[in-house]
């Protein structure tokens, strides 16, 4: 069974700050992995996601995030946090075979928080 | 170009009652997707629907059901509503074949079980 992990539920980070979220994940085959970020009463709105190939991704917002399969990590950075930052992120999993069922596993959410 | 429109945008409703919620894909979009963020629970896998078929369930009592209508729009009732439905109601949309690798959401239907 597919499972995501994230260890921080809450992170507060000075803005001008780098910030890092942490992803662990447990698939057994090759899955796709995402990370969504979400403001009070919106959606999800996509940041990035890997398939294959280089495993460092650039996503919206000035965020990136590194694949790395030894570790099944999965962590999403960004060098420098606008407080416009300041939201919910969630990092998923699912497969790349849409016979797979096609549904994504999310992780249960860090919560970021800015200071001035 | 229109988003993912759901309404209503907040539902309060009483124990053992039905809701309904509704879902609008983006256009040309034929796969919707309901997931369910739940306190404490975080975001679930509920339903996927494509051309108007179910093609996959997520672990929910058969309470939890819905459909897809011919302009791929689609309702998910819940019957006899619990407290623990108490929930944002996520609905998400995809191009055909493009499954979970490219999903649009909506920003949710909040729904109150009192």
């Amino acid at each position: 069974a597919q499972s995501v992990t994230q260890p921080d539920i809450h992170i507060t980070v000075s803005e001008g700050a780098s910030l890092e979220l942490r992803c662990n994940y447990s698939y057994g085959a090759t899955p796709y992995l995402f990370w969504y970020v979400q403001s009070p009463g919106q959606g999800l709105q996509l940041l990035l996601k890997y398939f294959s190939g280089d495993t460092l991704v650039q996503g919206i917002k000035g965020f990136e995030a590194e694949f790395k399969r030894s570790q099944s990590s999965f962590n999403l950075r960004k060098p420098s946090v606008h407080w416009s930052d300041a939201a919910e992120y969630f990092c998923a999993v699912g497969a790349q075979s849409i016979a797979a069922g096609n549904k994504l596993t999310f992780g249960g959410g860090t919560r970021v928080l800015v200071k001035p | 170009e229109a988003g993912v429109t759901q309404s209503p945008t907040h539902l309060i409703k009483t124990r053992g009652q039905q809701a309904t919620l509704r879902c609008s894909p983006i256009s040309g979009h034929t796969s919707v997707y309901w997931y369910q963020q739940a306190l404490g629970l975080g975001l679930q896998f509920l339903l996927w629907y494509d051309e108007g078929e179910e093609r996959n369930r997520g672990n929910f009592p058969p309470r939890f059901s819905g459909r897809q209508f011919p302009n791929y729009s689609s309702e998910l009732n819940v019957n006899a509503l619990e407290l623990e439905d108490s929930a944002l109601y996520l609905c998400a949309s995809s191009f055909p074949g493009q499954g979970s690798e490219k999903l649009f959401f909506g920003s949710g239907t909040q729904l109150s079980v009192l």
